[in-house]
C-alpha cells in the first residue's frame, strides 16, 4: 500500500511569508503527527491530529498551526516565517488511537528553506 | 542527500561485525521506547520497540536492551551490512499520560565499512 505522502518535497520562502505543507497518511490511518527536524534541535514534536481534532501540541509558537480533514489528510501552516524555521518537516501516520502509541510511519518530509 | 545532523556521534564498523548503538533517556516516567533508522533523504523508519515491562526484545538481526535503573537503551545489530548505514534515533514516550508525542534522542550515525 502507498506510504505517507508529503508535498511539496522542497520549497524556498523568504522571511515574513507563510507556508502550508500537506500530508496524506497511509490509507486507513486516522492519526497524523508532525515533527520538525533540524541539525541543531533534532526531531521535535509539533502536534498530533486524530479525527480532525488536535490531540497534542508541542512547544512551538502559535505561528505553527495545523488541521486535519475528514479524509485524514493533514496540513500544517507556518506564518511569518523566520530563518530558524528552516527545517525538514516530517509527517507520520498511525493506526493507533490517541494515548496508545504504536508504530509511526513517516513520510519523506518537506524541506523548507527560509531566506 | 539531506543532512540529518552535522555533528552526530559516529559509529564506524566493519561489514559483518556486530554494532551497538546506545541511548540515554532522562524521563524516568517513560514507558515505551522505539528505535528508528533514517537514511539520507528519507523519513525515519521503525526498527523495533520495547515497553518498560521488558528488558530485552529481539527482532530480525536487531535486539533492543532496556536498563531502567540507569535509563539506558541500546540497539544491537548483528552481522552489520552496508545497507545498515544510516542515522539511528531512539525515541521515548509515556503511554499512561495519553499524550502521544515521541521525544527523540539526538541520533547516532552508523557507517559500515565494506
Amino acid at each position: 500500500k502507498a506510504g505517507v505522502t508529503q508535498t511539496p518535497r522542497y520549497l524556498i520562502k523568504t522571511r515574513g511569508q507563510q507556508v502550508t505543507l500537506s500530508c496524506s497518511p497511509i490509507s486507513g490511518h486516522r492519526s497524523v503527527s508532525w515533527y520538525q527536524q533540524t541539525p541543531g534541535q533534532g526531531l521535535q514534536f509539533l502536534f498530533e491530529y486524530f479525527s480532525e481534532t488536535q490531540r497534542n501540541k508541542g512547544n512551538f509558537p502559535g505561528r505553527f498551526s495545523g488541521r486535519q480533514f475528514s479524509n485524514s489528510r493533514s496540513e500544517m501552516n507556518v506564518s511569518t516565517l523566520e530563518l530558524g524555521d528552516s527545517a525538514l518537516y516530517l509527517c507520520a501516520s498511525s493506526l493507533q488511537t490517541p494515548g496508545v502509541t504504536g508504530e509511526l510511519f513517516f513520510g519523506e518530509g518537506s524541506r523548507l528553506t527560509v531566506l | 542527500g539531506e543532512s540529518v545532523g552535522l555533528h552526530l556521534p559516529t559509529l564506524s564498523v566493519q561489514e559483518g561485525d556486530n554494532s551497538i548503538i546506545n541511548c540515554a533517556y532522562s524521563n524516568s516516567a517513560s514507558d515505551y521506547f522505539i528505535w528508528y533508522k533514517q537514511e539520507s533523504g528519507k523519513g525515519p523508519q521503525f526498527i523495533i520497540d520495547i515497553r518498560s515491562n521488558m528488558d530485552k526484545r529481539q527482532g530480525q538481526r536487531v535486539t533492543v536492551l532496556l536498563n531502567k535503573t540507569v535509563k539506558h537503551l541500546s540497539l544491537q545489530i548483528a552481522a552489520t551490512q552496508p545497507g545498515d548505514s544510516a542515522v539511528y534515533f531512539c525515541a521515548e514516550n509515556t503511554l499512561g499520560t495519553g499524550r502521544r508525542a515521541l521525544t527523540f534522542g539526538s541520533g547516532t550515525r552508523l557507517q559500515v565499512q565494506p
